[in-house]
This record gives C-alpha cells, sequence and structure tokens, in this order.
C-alpha cells in the first residue's frame, strides 16, 4: 500500500462548480497535511495546509481532514479554468531521521469554460 | 522576494556523462530536500539535509547519485554515470525548521 494515495484522474468539471479532491494516508501518527498545486511544467506551489480535523476555509479552498479515516480532501468552490492543474496531496511522516513529506501521486484537474 | 534557485534549469546530456544539478535554498531556511519527479512515480524524495547535515537519502541510488551541502547556500545533486532512465525533473525544496516547503523551478534531466 502506498504512503499516500490519489486518484490520478483526470476530474473534469464545468466552470462554477465545485471539484472535489480526495486523498488517503497510511501512516496513523502523521499530524500535518498539505495540498499543492503544480502547473504543467511548474513547480508544486502550496496551498493549503491543515492540522485538526475538520475543516479549514481559504478563499475558494476548503481542506477537510478525517484523521480516525486517514483521510484528507480539498474542495474548490467556484472553480475556474485557472485552478486546472495537478494537485498533490503530501503528508508530513515522522521517521527517526527526522520529518518529512511524502507525495501522492497527483490527480489532474481541468475545469471546462 | 525570497526564491530557491536551481541550475542547470535544463540538460541533455548522454549516457554515461556525469551531471550535477546545484540549488540555492532560501536564506536562511535550515533544512533541503531533493525530489525527482516523473510521470510514473510522481514526486519521490532522493535525499535531505538538515543544518547542512545529511538526515535521509534512502530514496536515493547510492552507487550512480550523491548529494552535499557544502555550505548553507548551495546543495548539490551529482548523477555519475547517468543513465536514460535517471530522465526527470529534479526539485530542490528548503523550509525553515518545519514551516512550508518552497519549492526551486527544477532541473529538467534528459540523458540519451
Amino acid at each position: 500500500q502506498k504512503e499516500v494515495e490519489q486518484n490520478s484522474g483526470p476530474l473534469s468539471v464545468p466552470e462554477g462548480a465545485i471539484a472535489s479532491l480526495n486523498c488517503t494516508y497510511s501512516d496513523r501518527g502523521s499530524q500535518s497535511f498539505f495540498w499543492y498545486r503544480q502547473y504543467s511544467g511548474k513547480s508544486p506551489e502550496l496551498i493549503m495546509s491543515i492540522y485538526s480535523n475538520g475543516d479549514k476555509e481559504d478563499g475558494r479552498f476548503t481542506a477537510q481532514l478525517n484523521k480516525a479515516s486517514q483521510y484528507v480532501s480539498l474542495l474548490i468552490r467556484d472553480s475556474q479554468p485557472s485552478d486546472s492543474a495537478t494537485y498533490l496531496c503530501a503528508v508530513n511522516i515522522v521517521s527517526s531521521s527526522g520529518d518529512k513529506l511524502t507525495f501522492g501521486t497527483g490527480t489532474r484537474l481541468a475545469v471546462r469554460p | 522576494d525570497a526564491r530557491v534557485t536551481q541550475t542547470p534549469r535544463h540538460k541533455v546530456t548522454e549516457m554515461g556523462q556525469e551531471v550535477t544539478m546545484r540549488c540555492q535554498p532560501i536564506l536562511g531556511h535550515n533544512t533541503v530536500f531533493w525530489y525527482r519527479q516523473t510521470m510514473m512515480q510522481g514526486l519521490e524524495l532522493l535525499a535531505y539535509f538538515r543544518n547542512r547535515a545529511p538526515l535521509d537519502d534512502s530514496g536515493m541510488p547510492k552507487d550512480r547519485f550523491s548529494a552535499e551541502m557544502p555550505d548553507a547556500t548551495l546543495a548539490t545533486l551529482k548523477i555519475q554515470p547517468s543513465e536514460p532512465r535517471d530522465s526527470a525533473v529534479y526539485f530542490c525544496a528548503s523550509v525553515r525548521v518545519t514551516d512550508t516547503q518552497y519549492f526551486g523551478p527544477g532541473t529538467r534531466l534528459t540523458v540519451l
């Protein structure tokens, strides 16, 4: 089982709709969770971080975390064509050598005008 | 506007040649990560350093890859000899303590 799993997509939604991106992780001890956005040919950029169970909202983005189910999601409201990108879920894994991020393979989102 | 810088941005080389990639982390960031990204494997952690000391390089093929941080402003990733399967985008990222990771623009490596 992969440490962080995402549906590769593509997820296609019409402009103005809600896009829902999901991620599951295997390490029950993980405490920090991140969503990165990566445009084609560019580097990943952080858009949301979440540390506690529940929802965290930032503009059109809402991150949701359920540690009991080992599940984290990202909702994008009022999706825009400029949101079309690959979204990477990242989980902080604590090991004897320190903590490091483990990334999922990403979900490609396409927003149709 | 502080940024992680990487050089070169693109590198095309022939199998068997040595490749060196460089990264300048954001000033004040004490942890540096090297990642490799391919379509098939996604973003994989190769190695990382904290306060210039290597913490984990378990993701790196030891026989051909080496990573160093000769000073706080420079991290290097070397491949010798390079192979076609090393073709990928290599990202460097830096972080201050346990804060957000900031990624550099990447080095796109093609090994023929």
